[in-house]
C-alpha cells in the first residue's frame, strides 16, 4: 500500500481564492510528522509546513495551513488568497520511524500541480 | 543563512562517463539525505548520513552509485559508469539532529543537479 496518497494531479484556483490539496497517509506508527513542500518551476523543494502526530492544533505557517484529521488519516493543505506566485507543484511527505533504533524515513507523494488563474 | 548548496546545477554526459555531484549541507545538520526525482517514480531517497555515517543505503539502485560524506560539510554522489536511465534531478537535504520522533526534523534541500545522460 502506498504510504502517501495525493488522489489530485492538477488543480485549478482563482486568485486570490482558497484551495484545498488532498493528502492521506497510512501508518501503523503512533508518533510520525507530516509535511508539505512546494516545487516550483525552477524546480526547488521548498519546505511549507509541519504537523506532529501528537499536535492538537492543526499548524498554519502564514497562507498554509494543515487540516489534520488524524482518524481519517488525512493531512490536507489550505491556501488561503491564492497568488500567481503559488503556482507550482506541491508534494505531500511523511515521516516515521524506522526501526527501534530511532531513525526516521521521509516519504513523498507524487504531487499535485496547482495552477493559479488570474 | 546560506542553504544546502548542490553543484553542478545542470549536468550533460555521454553514456559511460562518470558523474560526481556534491553537496554542502547546512552549517549545524547532522543528517544528510540524497534524493532523486524522475517523472515515473518520483521523489526517492538513495542514501541517508547521519554524523558522516552511512545508515541506509537501501535506496541506491545498484553499485554503479556510490556516496560517501567525508566530513561535516560535503557530501558526494557518484555514478559509475553513467547510463541514460540514470537522467534525473538529484537532490541533497539536509537537517538537524535527529530530536527524536516527536521533534520537526524537517529537511532542507539543496537546489538539485539535473542529470542528462546521452
Amino acid at each position: 500500500a502506498q504510504k502517501i496518497t495525493q488522489t489530485q494531479p492538477g488543480m485549478f484556483v482563482q486568485e486570490k481564492e482558497a484551495v484545498t490539496l488532498d493528502c492521506t497517509y497510512d501508518t501503523s506508527d503512533q508518533s510520525y510528522g507530516l509535511f508539505w513542500y512546494k516545487q516550483p518551476s525552477s524546480g526547488e523543494m521548498i519546505f511549507l509546513i509541519y504537523q506532529g502526530s501528537y499536535d492538537e492544533q492543526n499548524a498554519t505557517e502564514g497562507r498554509y495551513s494543515l487540516n489534520f484529521q488524524k482518524a481519517r488519516k488525512s493531512a490536507n493543505l489550505v491556501i488561503s488568497a491564492s497568488q500567481l506566485g503559488d503556482s507550482a507543484m506541491y508534494f505531500c511527505a511523511m515521516r516515521e520511524a524506522m526501526n527501534s533504533g530511532g531513525y526516521q524515513k521521509v516519504t513523498f507523494g507524487i504531487g499535485t500541480k496547482l495552477q493559479v488563474i488570474p | 543563512d546560506a542553504g544546502v548548496i548542490q553543484s553542478p546545477r545542470h549536468e550533460v554526459t555521454e553514456m559511460g562517463q562518470e558523474v560526481t555531484l556534491r553537496c554542502k549541507p547546512i552549517s549545524g545538520h547532522n543528517s544528510l539525505f540524497w534524493y532523486r526525482q524522475t517523472m515515473m517514480r518520483g521523489l526517492e531517497l538513495l542514501i541517508y548520513f547521519n554524523n558522516n555515517v552511512p545508515i541506509d543505503d537501501s535506496g541506491m539502485p545498484e553499485d554503479r552509485f556510490s556516496a560517501k560524506m567525508p566530513n561535516a560539510s560535503f557530501s558526494t554522489l557518484k555514478i559509475q559508469p553513467s547510463e541514460p536511465r540514470d537522467s534525473a534531478v538529484y537532490f541533497c537535504a539536509s537537517s538537524e539532529r535527529d530530536r527524536g520522533l516527536r521533534a520537526k526534523n524537517i529537511q532542507y534541500f539543496g537546489a538539485g543537479t539535473r542529470l542528462s545522460v546521452l
